[in-house]
């Protein structure tokens, strides 16, 4: 199947800091991605829908200007926490569209924020 | 009403059981339907994926989907202890549109 990448697959950083999450597809290309966030013991929830060379669409609630994402190429897409809290510790998880229209999913980042 | 609904369990079964795993949708206009494996602090993994209604089999596993009840499946023979992880079914409208998951069935597998 098609591999999903993601780094780094955990982080811890000081409150006000900014976090990078990069999500590559590695051996196919994807037109579009999406990011996810999941609390313990809840369901994956959708925060954006990237499509390469264009703005992403965010889900209602989600703050575009804390979660920024650049979708600049076919294989990456980043989501970048601005002045992250610790509210915003969770486990993002990052996942590509293949042509056949199935979702591929990244093993997940975690992120800590003290 | 969420639009996936799933018992988020845990369903404890023994070795070798049949595992039956199920899951109610809303949205009627849902084409796609799947079912991902997720084991603890790791990525979802695709598992089945269907279109429409009707019957797959992948192995030990069989996904369901039944329109008509808006109610999707998934069958695991002979359980493994390595199949102990949460499940969940998602479905989509297609065309690109985004996928929605249920919260997941936590299943453990007891040797």
């Amino acid at each position: 199947g098609a591999v999903v990448s993601q780094h780094p697959s955990w982080v811890i950083c000081k409150s006000g800091t900014s976090v990078k999450i990069e999500c590559r597809s590695l051996d196919f290309q994807a037109t579009t991605m999406f990011w996810y966030r999941q609390f313990p013991k809840q369901s994956l929830m959708l925060m954006a829908t990237s499509n390469e060379g264009s703005k992403a669409t965010y889900e209602q609630g989600v703050e575009k200007d804390k979660f920024l994402i650049n979708h600049a190429s076919l294989t990456l897409s980043t989501l970048t926490v601005t002045s992250a809290h610790p509210e915003d510790s969770s486990f993002y998880i990052c996942s590509a569209r293949t042509f056949q229209e199935t979702q591929y999913f990244g093993p997940g980042t975690r992120l800590l924020v003290l | 009403q969420k639009e996936v609904e799933q018992d988020p369990g845990p369903l404890s079964v023994p070795e070798g059981a049949i595992v039956s795993l199920n899951c109610t949708y809303s949205n009627s206009a849902f084409q796609y339907f799947m079912w991902y494996r997720q084991y603890s602090r790791k990525g979802p993994e695709l598992l089945m994926y269907t279109y429409s209604s009707g019957n797959k089999e992948d192995g030990r596993f069989t996904a369901q989907v039944d329109k008509s009840s808006k109610y999707i499946s998934l069958f695991i023979r002979d359980s493994q202890p390595s199949d102990s992880a949460t499940y969940l079914c998602a479905g989509s409208l297609g065309g690109y549109q985004k996928v929605t998951f249920g919260i997941g069935t936590k299943l453990q597998v007891i040797p």
